[in-house]
């Protein structure tokens, strides 16, 4: 199964800046995702990551806010823009490798606070 | 659009005791549901995967089942233990063909000693 890394692990951020997720994966996968969990809350798709080209956003969630790289089959970054404290959550990345009977795999998480 | 139902929200048994969390779903055109634990400030566990064809899976302790038709899932955990204490999250496919997930709320498990 792969093996997801993402940094930081957590932060504490001032409000009005801007923070880059790391998301490394140790073998080439075909899809990518990245969720944001806030408290007490379940997982929220923010976009699929296109290796190439530009994320698909869900509703609610935009490029200005929430820009997204994928430069390879291995790589994404997220970058949480203009932070605010309702930024404050846990955000994840997660890969599929587009075969019905392998499970998804979560990297541990970035737990982000905005004073 | 893809919602999933998990009851109970919480869960308070005694250590040893078997129990059962339910999952329900809307769109039952999924290829397979997973099963994750979370444990606090941590990320994400794959417990099982059922494909859509079959009924159940099983991994130790644990049980999965799935009936598409009455969009229901069922996850049971046999003599709990303490260290089973997490949420536990029912996940599928966000719609047909889909790779993207929609997540229950969970249910939070407490086993005590």
């Amino acid at each position: 199964s792969a093996v997801i890394s993402q940094k930081p692990s957590r932060d504490i951020c001032q409000r009005g800046t801007s923070l880059t997720i790391q998301c490394q994966v140790d073998s080439q996968v075909t899809m990518m995702f990245w969720y944001r969990q806030q408290p007490g809350q379940s997982l929220t798709l923010i976009a699929t990551a296109n290796q190439g080209s530009e994320a698909t956003y869900e509703s609610g969630f935009v490029i200005d806010k929430f820009p997204i790289s994928r430069p390879n089959l291995t790589f994404s970054t997220l970058t949480v823009s203009n932070m605010s404290p309702e930024d404050s959550s846990i955000y994840l990345c997660s890969v599929a490798t587009g075969v019905s009977n392998q499970p998804q795999h979560f990297g541990d998480g970035t737990r982000l606070s905005i004073l | 659009k893809q919602e999933v139902t998990q009851i109970p929200a919480a869960l308070s048994v005694p250590e040893g005791e078997n129990l059962v969390l339910n999952c329900s779903f809307t769109d039952s055109a999924i290829y397979n549901l997973q099963w994750f634990r979370q444990d606090p400030g941590k990320g994400l566990t794959s417990l099982l995967l059922i494909q859509s064809s079959q009924r159940e899976q099983t991994s130790g302790r644990l049980n999965a089942s799935l009936d598409k038709s009455s969009g229901r899932s069922t996850l049971y955990i046999a003599a709990s233990q303490p260290g089973d204490s997490a949420t536990y999250l029912c996940v599928c496919p966000s719609g047909a063909g889909s790779y993207q997930l929609t997540f229950g709320k969970g249910t939070k498990l407490s086993v005590i000693p």
